[in-house]
């Protein structure tokens, strides 16, 4: 267990809704990275904040966004879903070294 | 972006065996390498951190060395298991920041 909690597991929509995908940081970690894996390809970054700024932006399309909170919890919004968007979301979390501790990630599929 | 390339992109081998695989990145702009463990329905799991070139780390059967000049680093099993069967990734950090850019990984089977 690495300390880093996602929620939901799973998440199933249909095409054209907005969900949100929830991350908590292992306690004490200020920043807080998000990842794609889509079939057959690897983990793409998609951003950073750092306690409470975005500090980096990876391949994250315009109809992604994200924001952590004060209490360093982030989320991911991801609106306009297509069928293309149906992937493993992970969420990783890192504190005074480079590792990244990552969550479980959100399986969502988009029908 | 960086592009990072790991080969091969999978591979079987019998319990016992010893196997490597390798990670090519971009020698320019280098912070950090990272190695973790993927195993299937869980989430990637860190086994090492290197910075300097001449790097070499060890776990347990699993080491990795670390060639910055270069551009790549190797990822070495001994006496391979089947609970070593899981995709291993590579991800460089660049000295702009400390986002990381995973390759596509290795896929280990380990045949009992």
């Amino acid at each position: 267990d690495s300390g880093v909690t996602q929620t939901p597991k799973h998440l199933i929509t249909a095409t054209g809704q907005r969900v949100t995908l929830r991350c908590s940081p292992r306690s004490g970690d200020l920043s807080v990275y998000w990842y794609q894996q889509s079939l057959d390809q690897g983990l793409q970054f998609l951003i950073q904040y750092y306690n409470g700024e975005e500090r980096a932006k990876g391949n994250i399309l315009e109809r992604f966004s994200a924001q952590q909170f004060p209490d360093l919890h982030s989320e991911l919004n991801l609106s306009s879903l297509e069928l293309g968007d149906s992937a493993l979301y992970f969420c990783a979390s890192s504190g005074g070294s480079i590792e990244q501790f990552f969550g479980p990630g959100t399986r969502l599929t988009v029908l | 972006i960086l592009n990072v390339e790991q080969s091969p992109q999978s591979l079987h081998v019998q319990e016992g065996d010893s196997t490597n695989f390798t990670c090519s990145f971009p020698s320019s702009n280098f912070y950090a390498l990272h190695w973790y463990r993927w195993e299937t329905a869980k989430s990637p799991e860190a086994l090492f951190v290197m910075t300097l070139n001449g790097d070499e780390k060890k776990k347990g059967r699993i080491s990795a060395t670390l060639n910055t000049k270069e551009g790549y680093s190797y990822l070495y099993i001994k006496g391979s298991q089947p609970e070593d069967s899981a995709t291993y990734l590579c991800a460089p950090t660049p000295n702009t920041g400390n986002q990381f850019y995973f390759g596509t990984g290795t896929s280990l089977t380990v045949i009992p």
